[in-house]
């Protein structure tokens, strides 16, 4: 079946500008996650849903980041008045329930470039 | 201290060789250890998970697992050129859902 997919591919804004991102993850998957990986580092943990509620947002970096999963499928991460410092490739992964020993299945990320 | 460590490589072995990678987390209450592989430029996939002591065979991959001593390695036997890629390590707690990643290690295999 299809995997995790995301859009754009790759975004170029200039700082100070609003961006949104879209994951759709595996069709029937609960448990959805945003993360973030600069170059040369392994992905950092953004925020977390379980259905539509995001049951932990610890991995935001401020209140400039937001995400959104209105009906418990697609999820949208927002990003306020971007900074340069937020340039890195946000990857979408989602598990079937959410459990500790669960796979995430990745998407293929969007590259953010902020100038 | 970082939660997750890797040495980043590059860690280069010639075609047919095992390649070893280490890891070591800081979390007693780690529960789940899983390697990823990363592509340049891809996302990245899943080549093994393991949850207890000891190791854990797949092919040419084994995952072993050492909780006391707070390390999990990744041995991949007989490696190919299609083996170049960077290996993430991660980890996540028991009951908790977010991983834990290390920066990774590079893996580059000469033919």
């Amino acid at each position: 079946g299809a995997g995790v997919s995301q859009t754009p591919s790759n975004k170029v804004t200039e700082k100070g500008k609003y961006v949104e991102l879209r994951c759709d993850p595996i069709s029937g998957h609960t448990a959805l996650y945003w993360y973030r990986q600069s170059l040369g580092q392994g992905p950092e943990f953004l925020i977390y849903f379980q259905g539509t509620g995001a049951a932990d947002d610890s991995g935001l970096p401020n209140d400039r980041f937001f995400a959104v999963r209105p009906e418990g499928s697609v999820s949208t991460l927002k990003i306020q008045r971007t900074e340069r410092g937020d340039s890195a490739v946000y990857l979408c992964a989602s598990s079937s329930r959410g459990g500790s020993t669960d796979t995430q299945y990745f998407g293929p990320g969007t590259r953010l470039t902020v100038l | 201290q970082k939660e997750v460590e890797q040495n980043s490589g590059p860690l280069s072995v010639p075609e047919g060789a095992i390649a070893s990678l280490n890891c070591t987390y800081s979390d007693r209450g780690s529960q789940s250890f899983f390697w990823y592989r990363q592509y340049s430029g891809k996302s990245p996939e899943l080549i093994m998970s393991i949850y207890s002591n000891g190791d854990k065979e797949d092919g040419r991959f084994t995952a072993q697992l050492n909780k006391a001593s707070q390390y999990v390695s990744l041995l991949i036997r007989d490696s190919q050129p299609s083996d170049s890629a960077t290996y993430l390590c991660a980890v996540n707690k028991k009951n908790d859902y977010k991983l834990s990643f290390g920066a990774g290690t590079t893996v580059t295999v000469r033919a």
